[in-house]
């Protein structure tokens, strides 16, 4: 298994500026990624955080608005940039790959940041 | 490419009533699915998920789903719905990879 945790747990910020949420894991995994989860929706994938690498992302969502990091196999921030109303949303780590089998692996999720701009 | 469908955003049932969500897929490979359930300000919890094996997957808290690949479906089971259950469901599919892709969701109601 795998326990995951974020930071913040939630802010509320100015449209404009900028949060990094910061993902830590509790072991080492293979995947990395970030969702969204809008008021009353379900779970949009922002992009999968690659360790040393530049994250791959999602159609609709780009680096300049979402950069992301992922120094080592246990951390990785993402970061909502020039924020406007309609980023207010949950935002959600996510990890998949502590046994390196797609068809046995659980995904695990943070407990999420829940952001949001005025 | 994957997608699915989940029938129902929102499902109301009495205390001790069978629980039916439901869910379609669509996959161009052989599918991994699952089923999550959140519950109201925390995140998602695995209730179970189908890997090819057995068709008929039991989870946790008494839930069970059944593989149709006729059908294209993977709905979500409970023969007798506790008050506690009331959450949001969401099933999910895996198909060529790690990326796992959500339904949007369907919300759960118990009577009392």
């Amino acid at each position: 298994s795998a326990v995951i945790s974020q930071k913040p747990s939630r802010d509320i910020c100015q449209r404009g500026t900028s949060l990094t949420i910061q993902c830590q894991v509790d072991s080492q995994v293979t995947m990395m990624f970030w969702y969204r989860q809008q008021p009353g929706q379900s779970l949009t994938l922002i992009a999968t955080a690659n360790q040393g690498s530049e994250a791959t992302y999602e159609s609709g969502f780009v680096i300049d608005k979402f950069p992301i990091s992922r120094p080592n196999l246990t951390f990785s921030t993402l970061t909502v940039s020039n924020m406007s109303p309609e980023d207010s949303s949950i935002y959600l780590c996510s990890v998949v790959g502590t046994s390196g089998s797609p068809s046995t692996d659980t995904q695990y999720f943070g407990p999420g940041t829940r952001l949001t701009v005025l | 490419a994957q997608s699915v469908t989940q029938l129902g955003s929102h499902v109301s049932v009495s205390e001790g009533a069978l629980v039916l969500l439901r869910c379609n897929y669509s996959s161009s490979v052989p599918p991994y699915l699952f089923w999550y359930v959140q519950y109201p300000n925390q995140g998602l919890q695995l209730l179970l998920k189908y890997t090819s094996a057995a068709t008929l997957v039991k989870g946790i808290n008494g839930f069970e789903a059944e593989f149709k690949k006729s059908e294209t479906s993977f709905h979500l089971t409970k023969p007798s719905a506790h008050m506690s259950d009331a959450a949001e469901y969401f099933c999910a599919v895996r198909a060529g990879g790690f990326k796992t892709i959500f339904g949007a969701g369907t919300r759960l109601f118990v009577k009392a």
